[in-house]
């Protein structure tokens, strides 16, 4: 399968900092999604972007997608200590009606 | 409040019986997952239904079974066919693929005995 690979595996950082998260994949996809998931509980969808698309922002997430790479970056701004979190990148394959496929995530550590 | 529910979030199961994890969704959404996620690792996906009555295996679908007999209902049965239970399940839901993100439920945590 296409499985994304998240990079870093563990994020630690202080509060008001900015937070940078990277996946990379390998095959074409329709579009790539960002989830977060807190400890014990389900994922949550952040932002979906298409594979037309090379940037997208919401609130204080910054999403970039390098198609000819095939990797995607998620910016977290000014980040707090409820941004404590694991961090997935899922693709969605170009081939028909296909599902997610999610990567093994980042986990982010946001210290006050 | 729409949004999907999962029961039980804990469960306790020994060796050698089947279980079913309940999935329920008013969102009116035709497709639905069933995802494993073990610890420290990401998702993977058991199986998925894209309509009522219809359903395909996903990566890991050997030692589980599941139903979709109404539009609002997907549950999974962790049989003893499933050499490694132990695990976090998760059940999503989307309206179509390309179009939005899954809706997650909160999980439900198997712990084999």
């Amino acid at each position: 399968s296409q499985q994304g690979e998240e990079d870093p595996q563990a994020l630690s950082i202080q509060e008001g900092e900015n937070a940078t998260m990277n996946c990379s994949y390998k095959t074409s996809i329709n579009n790539l999604q960002w989830y977060r998931q807190n400890s014990g509980r389900g994922l949550v969808h952040l932002i979906l972007i298409r594979s037309n698309e090379r940037e997208k922002h919401s609130g204080r997430l910054r999403v970039t997608l390098d198609t000819s790479k095939k990797t995607s970056s998620l910016l977290i701004t000014a980040s707090r200590a409820a941004d404590t979190a694991s961090y997935f990148c899922a693709t969605e394959g170009n081939s028909g009606n296909t599902p997610l496929v999610f990567g093994k995530g980042t986990r982010l550590s946001v210290i006050a | 409040d729409g949004g999907i529910t999962q029961s039980p979030k804990y469960l306790f199961r020994k060796e050698g019986q089947n279980v079913t994890l309940s999935c329920e969704q008013n969102l009116n959404h035709d497709a639905m997952y069933w995802y494993r996620q073990d610890p420290g690792q990401g998702l993977r996906l058991i199986y998925y239904s894209q309509i009522v009555n219809d359903f395909q295996k996903g990566d890991i679908a050997e030692g589980y079974s599941v139903s979709r007999e109404k539009k609002e209902s997907f549950p999974l049965t962790v049989t003893s066919a499933q050499k490694n239970p132990t695990a976090f399940y998760l059940c999503a839901s989307s309206p179509g693929t390309g179009t939005s993100g899954l809706f997650f439920g909160e999980g439900s945590r198997l712990t084999v005995l």
